[in-house]
């Protein structure tokens, strides 16, 4: 079994601010984690993977998250805000065996960025 | 560039009038999910093929099936839509090994019932 908790389904920062989104994750298996971004009227896009090896994975747009297995956390930071950033951030954890990797979604946290 | 490309982006139907739609991919990935998303809400899966392998959710209503007839295409029909299948639908593919696959996604199709 596996979930995903979001904290804060609507978060708001000044441009130019850090950007902090929050994610917990609890998995019965090592778990293959991911965050995605999704703009209006899209599709959700992947901005980056936690698989193996390296706990702290940078990813597009200047975002970067930490795998802290201590705390079950997956937490998406950026050191500063653009309006171009904002959007609606999923984090998704998989643990799928067998070649398939059932994934599940958190609820979403809605980034506003203020001028 | 490879994608997952989804027709129509908006498509307006009546209540119980069957609706399909379709999803193409240019990436050659065994995976094919289709999602359901309502406002401000997470992707709802709904099934996937595994190659032609279908894999229904147990929460899925009868009202929704799908179609992979190659591994290009998958169609989700709904048979009789009510009010409550107004949505976004997302499809979605992935490589099915290994499993640390990340999903690629359409822009989605937002269905709309009259």
């Amino acid at each position: 079994a596996q979930s995903v908790t979001q904290l804060g389904s609507h978060v708001s920062v000044s441009e130019g601010a850090l950007v902090l989104l929050r994610c917990n994750y609890s998995s019965s298996v090592p778990p293959y984690l991911f965050w995605y971004v999704q703009y209006p009227n899209q599709g959700l896009q992947l901005l980056l993977k936690y698989t193996t090896g390296a706990t702290l994975v940078k990813g597009i747009n200047g975002f970067e998250a930490e795998f802290k297995k201590s705390e079950t956390s997956f937490h998406l930071t950026k050191p500063s805000a653009h309006m171009s950033d904002a959007a609606e951030y999923f984090c998704a954890v998989s643990g799928g065996s067998g070649g398939y990797q059932k994934v599940t979604f958190g609820i979403g946290t809605k980034l506003q960025v203020i001028p | 560039d490879a994608m997952v490309i989804q027709n129509p982006r908006y498509q307006v139907t009546q209540f119980g009038k069957p609706v399909t739609l379709s999803c193409s991919q240019t990436l050659n990935h065994n995976v094919m999910y289709w999602y359901q998303q309502k406002s401000s809400q997470a992707p709802k899966l709904l099934f996937h093929y595994y190659d032609k392998d279908f894999n229904n959710e147990a929460d899925t209503p009868d009202n929704f099936q799908s179609r992979r007839p190659n591994t290009s295409f998958c169609f989700l029909d709904i048979r009789s839509p009510g009010l409550g299948d107004a949505a976004m639908y997302l499809c979605a593919t992935s490589r099915g090994q290994p499993s640390n696959q990340p999903q690629h996604f359409g822009d989605g199709t937002r269905l709309s019932i009259l």
